[in-house]
């Protein structure tokens, strides 16, 4: 199981775009790569998922490199409720994530 | 599209004791997981079914923890006896298993205190 390495944690301020990077070194051919979002007293939330180049949804963007040793999450125009913990996980269907402690972000206003 | 069912939310009990955690996950996932999550780390996870069989159960404590899932939908998780270390909030998640990517959906959780 591929093991990521992502910031502690990170601070910013309302109305910002923030980018989460995460490194993935041993990526596996068939991985895929997942974030997921998680407020205090919820369980993990999937934000978005994606195997190669650009993916966007509603909520953010992921942009993943060619060789797919990295990943970053982009969170547009964040606000008060985007304080929370983010967690960066690759493997394929199937298998179990391996969370690592991810990455803390607080959003000032 | 129903979630991720927990049940009971918050337990208190005393060391030594018992409890047990029913999960009801999304309806058609043939995978189902039980994580444990301590306060200000990721979750880890304790044991993974496809259907009613056990992929991986390697870091469930197995002298003290118990999982089972009949029928291949509910499942349960037993622990007895508790230990203080057992606070933790315990997450069941789901997924079809279908390919080609891999998303896991968590419940929201089952707070445990052991005091």
């Amino acid at each position: 199981l591929a093991k990521t390495t992502q910031p502690i944690s990170m601070d910013s301020y309302e109305g910002q775009e923030v980018n989460i990077t995460c490194s993935h070194n041993n990526i596996a051919t068939n991985d895929y790569i997942t974030w997921y979002q998680q407020f205090p007293s919820q369980g993990p939330r999937f934000i978005i998922q994606g195997y190669k180049t650009k993916v966007t949804n509603e909520v953010a963007s992921l942009f993943i490199p060619a060789d797919r040793k990295s990943s970053t999450l982009s969170l547009p125009r964040v606000s008060l409720s985007d304080t929370a913990v983010y967690y960066c996980l690759v493997g394929y269907y199937g298998q179990n994530f391996v969370f690592g402690p991810g990455t803390r972000l607080s959003v000032l206003p | 599209e129903a979630g991720v069912a927990q049940s009971p939310r918050y337990k208190i009990i005393e060391k030594r004791q018992s409890v047990a955690f029913w999960c009801n996950p999304i309806s058609g996932h043939a995978t189902l997981y039980w994580y444990q999550q301590i306060l200000g780390q990721g979750p880890k996870l304790l044991i993974q079914f496809q259907n009613n069989g056990v992929v991986d159960d390697s870091q469930l404590p197995k002298d003290r923890f118990s999982a089972e899932r009949l029928k291949g939908v509910d499942s349960t998780l037993k622990i007895q006896p508790a230990k203080l270390e057992d606070s933790a909030v315990y997450l069941c998640a789901s997924s079809s298993g279908r390919g080609p990517g891999n998303t896991i959906y968590f419940g929201e959780g089952s707070w445990l205190t052991v005091v």
